[in-house]
């Protein structure tokens, strides 16, 4: 079964810290995998998203996700927090050509000063 | 900001009634995609349209309906109203550039069923 595992449903960090949020994936063919953001009261923000080519992908906010196959892995990572970042973090996947994402639960990220 | 939009942000409906939910996409946007997001979970995938036509649905049953129109704009329609029905509802836009599609998410419909 296609499905999307956030094992972290609440992580707290201090402000300047670094953050690693974890995601796995459980997809029978090439997955095209995404994190989103979602401030309270918000809809979805797209960070990043991999597809193919370099496993490091670059995105918004100074965030970064690593595809690692063997791990059926796409954790997300940003060297220093900022209070701004504050949120819940979805990871998904969905094939290539289509927008049936398939979301985790998401991991709440609250951050102290 | 995003360029979707969605009407109405929030609405209280009771059991058994019927709502319709709104959504204005982007100029060129021809897929449109539906989520439910209950509350603590993340969003499960209704069903999409891409040029007026359903192009595939996630296990939502029957009394979930959509149309999408030629201006870019789409409806949810939602018949029989059920407590479960309470969420978050997104709608999502995305165009093909290179063959990827980059979907862009509006900032959803909060519907309370009592």
């Amino acid at each position: 079964a296609q499905s999307v595992t956030q094992p972290d449903i609440h992580i707290t960090v201090s402000e300047g810290a670094s953050l690693e949020l974890r995601c796995n994936y459980s997809y029978g063919a090439t997955p095209y995998l995404f994190w989103y953001v979602q401030s309270p009261g918000q809809g979805l923000q797209l960070l990043l998203k991999y597809f193919s080519g370099d496993t490091l992908v670059q995105g918004i906010k100074g965030f970064e996700a690593e595809f690692k196959r063997s791990q059926s892995s796409f954790n997300l990572r940003k060297p220093s927090v900022h209070w701004s970042d504050a949120a819940e973090y979805f990871c998904a996947v969905g094939p290539l050509h289509t927008d049936k994402l398939i979301f985790g639960t998401g991991t709440r990220l609250q951050v102290f000063p | 900001e995003t360029g979707v939009t969605q009407s109405p942000t929030h609405l209280i409906k009771t059991r058994g009634q019927q709502v319709t939910l709104r959504c204005s996409s982007q100029s060129g946007h021809n897929t449109v995609s539906w989520y439910q997001q209950a509350l603590g979970q993340g969003p499960q995938f209704i069903f999409q349209y891409y040029r007026e036509e359903e192009n595939g649905r996630g296990n939502f049953p029957p009394r979930f309906s959509g149309l999408q129109f030629p201006n870019y704009s789409s409806e949810l329609n939602v018949n029989a109203l059920e407590l479960d029905d309470s969420a978050l509802y997104l709608c999502a836009s995305s165009f093909s550039s290179d063959g990827q599609e980059t979907q862009y998410f509006g900032p959803g419909t909060r519907l309370l069923v009592l």
